[in-house]
């Protein structure tokens, strides 16, 4: 199985800072990546798909990037609605597997 | 709108079996492929395997294989997955998820549920 690793697990932020976080693949996935987001006792929610598509709705200062086996998500302005845990999915190859997650919170 | 509804919490004892459904609506429930994904307390998610709601093949991941069964009833837009012999480490959250292009197996998933708690204690 494809391994995903994302970094940081957690990291502190502060309403209107820029954000980033990365995802790494244990082989190529090509630009086979998601990202979702995940709030306490919520489903995810898809923000990304093919590694830089926004999904409809989504605002636009959500942004993803990269190919073969590294990957970035930016929040350009982050707002208190996105304090979240963010993870990463391949979608390349069977099965589909995710990242350990990302958790944003408040400075 | 399209809205994937699941059955609620359930408690089972260890070696028991669970069946939780995903009703879906606001779209053509055959037309796009069902998976199922699971969340143990403050893990990551794992995927669970899919089911094509047209004609009922099945894709499980090796971790389930012979423990899983995925179904449904097109009569009702609703799919099933029920876990046989259930242990404490299959305690966690199960969402059904829809994969997100009509006909095509993309898995990416663009809806999900609001996700059933199993709890398997004894």
């Amino acid at each position: 199985d494809i391994q995903m690793t994302q970094s940081p697990s957690s990291l502190s932020a502060s309403v209107g800072d820029r954000v980033t976080i990365t995802c790494r693949a244990s082989q190529t996935i090509r630009t086979y990546l998601n990202w979702y987001q995940q709030k306490p006792g919520k489903a995810p929610k898809l923000l990304i798909y093919a590694a830089s598509t926004l999904q409809s709705g989504v605002p636009s200062r959500f942004s993803g990037s990269g190919s073969g086996t590294d990957f970035t998500l930016t929040i350009s302005s982050l707002q208190r609605e996105d304090f979240a845990t963010y993870s990463c999915q391949q979608s390349y190859i069977a099965p589909p597997t995710f990242g350990q997650g990302t958790k944003v919170v408040f400075k | 709108q399209v809205q994937l509804v699941q059955s609620g919490a359930e408690v089972k004892k260890p070696g028991a079996s669970v069946k939780v459904s995903c009703k879906a609506s606001g779209y053509t429930f055959t037309y796009f492929y069902l998976h199922w994904v699971r969340q143990a307390p403050g893990q990551g998610l794992e995927w669970m395997g899919w089911i094509n709601p047209n004609s009922g093949d099945t894709d499980y991941a090796q971790n389930f294989q012979g423990r899983v069964t995925m179904t449904r009833d097109m009569s009702i837009s609703t799919a099933y997955v029920e876990v046989s012999r259930l242990r404490s480490d299959d305690t966690a959250v199960y969402y059904c998820a829809r994969d997100i292009m009509q006909w095509q197996l993309r898995r990416e998933f663009d809806y999900w549920g609001q996700g059933t708690l199993v709890t398997v204690s004894s």
